[in-house]
């Protein structure tokens, strides 16, 4: 059985600076690994996918790399900004099927 | 174009009532799923449906809890007699599946559903 695990469950930064949220799963046979955020009382909104046999993909300040074999993922936000805050998921297919395993969060807050 | 849509986006009902759950997919999305995300549990996966194959029931709770998608597009999500501990928010995604696996899963806004 696929199990995420994202720490810290909670991180609160000065507005500028660069962070990292760390995101682990228990089963390395995925085909690929999603970013997302979610705003208090809002859906998810994906940010990043990355695929299996991709070690990173950024978009904008975003960047998250995928070391499959130890079952690690990353997501470095750079700059950052009171926008950013929200809480921020990772997910993996389930262990041959589409749908998704989720972490439980990190939720961040930006200081201005 | 219009994302995932969801209906209603709250609904407080009694215990022992049934209540149903809407989701309209991304046009042309032949992947749809539902999950739930309460306070205790974070996020979990309900059910999934992939064109005409059977649907993937094994995140479904208890029998209490069933959902049909009608012509490969609109979905509905049952709970009927419901419990006070079905009260969470169930979020429903849509996605064009392609080889591999690679694709992305677009989320609805979401029902708040809270049980009295």
């Amino acid at each position: 059985k696929q199990e995420v695990t994202q720490i810290p469950a909670a991180l609160s930064v000065p507005e500028g600076e660069n962070l990292v949220l760390n995101c682990s799963f228990t089963d390395s046979a995925i085909y690929n690994l999603q970013w997302f955020r979610q705003d208090p009382g809002k859906g998810l909104t994906s940010l990043l996918l990355i695929q299996s046999s991709q070690r990173e993909q950024t978009s904008g300040r975003l960047n998250a790399s995928l070391d499959k074999s130890s079952g690690r993922s990353t997501l470095y936000i750079a700059a950052s900004q009171p926008g950013d805050s929200a809480t921020y998921l990772c997910a993996v297919p389930h262990t041959g099927r589409r749908a998704l395993t989720f972490g439980s969060g990190t939720r961040l807050q930006v200081q201005p | 174009g219009a994302g995932v849509s969801q209906s209603p986006s709250n609904k407080v009902t009694e215990k022992g009532k049934d209540v149903e759950l809407r989701c309209d997919p991304i046009s042309g999305h032949t992947a749809l799923y539902w999950y739930r995300q309460s306070l205790g549990q974070g996020l979990e996966f309900l059910i999934y449906f992939q064109g005409n194959s059977a649907p993937d029931k094994s995140g479904l709770p208890s029998d209490r809890f069933s959902a049909e998608r009608t012509g490969g597009s609109v979905s509905t999500l049952t709970i009927q007699r419901t419990q006070q501990e079905d009260s969470a928010v169930y979020l429903c995604a849509s996605s064009l599946e392609v080889a591999g696996g690679q694709e992305t899963q677009y989320f609805g806004p979401g029902t708040r559903l809270l049980v009295l």
